[in-house]
């Protein structure tokens, strides 16, 4: 079965600071989700990679995805406390038409300010 | 409201008794999954239906949960003879179904705690 693994598991930074978060699979990826979750409310949707090379922006965030690492990071440009949170990477299990995502552990990101 | 909703939203319950979690799916989402997701863990996939079809239950642990979705609306997980490592956050999605594998719009969950 495929496994995520996301680094670091847990990160501290004060505002205004750049910050990334890293997603490796142990098999192919067929398309990478970025969500955020914060106590007591569902995931929201960040961004979804499909293509090897595909980078995608929202604003403060971006997303890139490395097929041939089979790894995607997800950075955040001059941090703010609303980026608080933990941020989940997921990946849609191969051979399968249909959304069943497997899960990373989460990476738990406090912002200062 | 227009995002998915999730019932109740705490339940604690004792172990031996049966609970059934319900979700409502945002209104035409197609595609239905239910997930688990224990403390400082990512969710875990128990079960997806496309309309009111179980199209894959791979991820149910055992076969005292079990998942419908009768009218291929709302879906209700059902947990019977619960036992202390029953105990998460269950987590239901939605999503359009369709090629290029769409979003999944998350609930707030259900925590369920056995004692």
């Amino acid at each position: 079965s495929q496994e995520l693994e996301q680094s670091p598991q847990s990160l501290i930074v004060q505002e205004g600071k750049n910050l990334t978060i890293n997603c490796t699979s142990s098999k192919t990826l067929y398309g990478l989700y970025w969500y955020k979750q914060k106590y007591g409310e569902g995931l929201i949707f960040l961004m979804m990679l499909q293509k090897g090379g595909e980078e995608k922006s929202h604003e403060k965030i971006t997303a890139k995805l490395d097929e041939k690492k089979q790894q995607s990071s997800l950075h955040i440009t001059a941090s703010q406390p609303s980026h608080a949170g933990i941020y989940l990477c997921g990946a849609k299990a191969g051979g399968t038409s249909y959304g069943k995502l497997t899960f990373g552990q989460g990476t738990i990101l406090t912002v200062h300010p | 409201g227009a995002g998915v909703s999730q019932s109740p939203r705490y339940k604690v319950t004792k172990r031996g008794q049966d609970v059934a979690l319900r979700c409502d799916p945002i209104s035409g989402h197609v595609s239905l999954y239910w997930y688990r997701q224990a403390l400082g863990q990512g969710p875990e996939f128990l079960t997806y239906f496309n309309y009111e079809a179980q199209q894959d239950k791979s991820g149910l642990p055992n076969d005292r949960f079990s998942a419908e979705r009768p009218e291929g609306s709302i879906s209700t997980l059902t947990i019977q003879r619960t036992e202390q490592r029953d105990s998460a956050m269950y987590r239901c999605a939605s999503s359009h179904a369709g090629a290029n594998e769409p979003e999944q719009f998350f609930g707030p969950g259900t925590r369920l705690t056995v004692l």
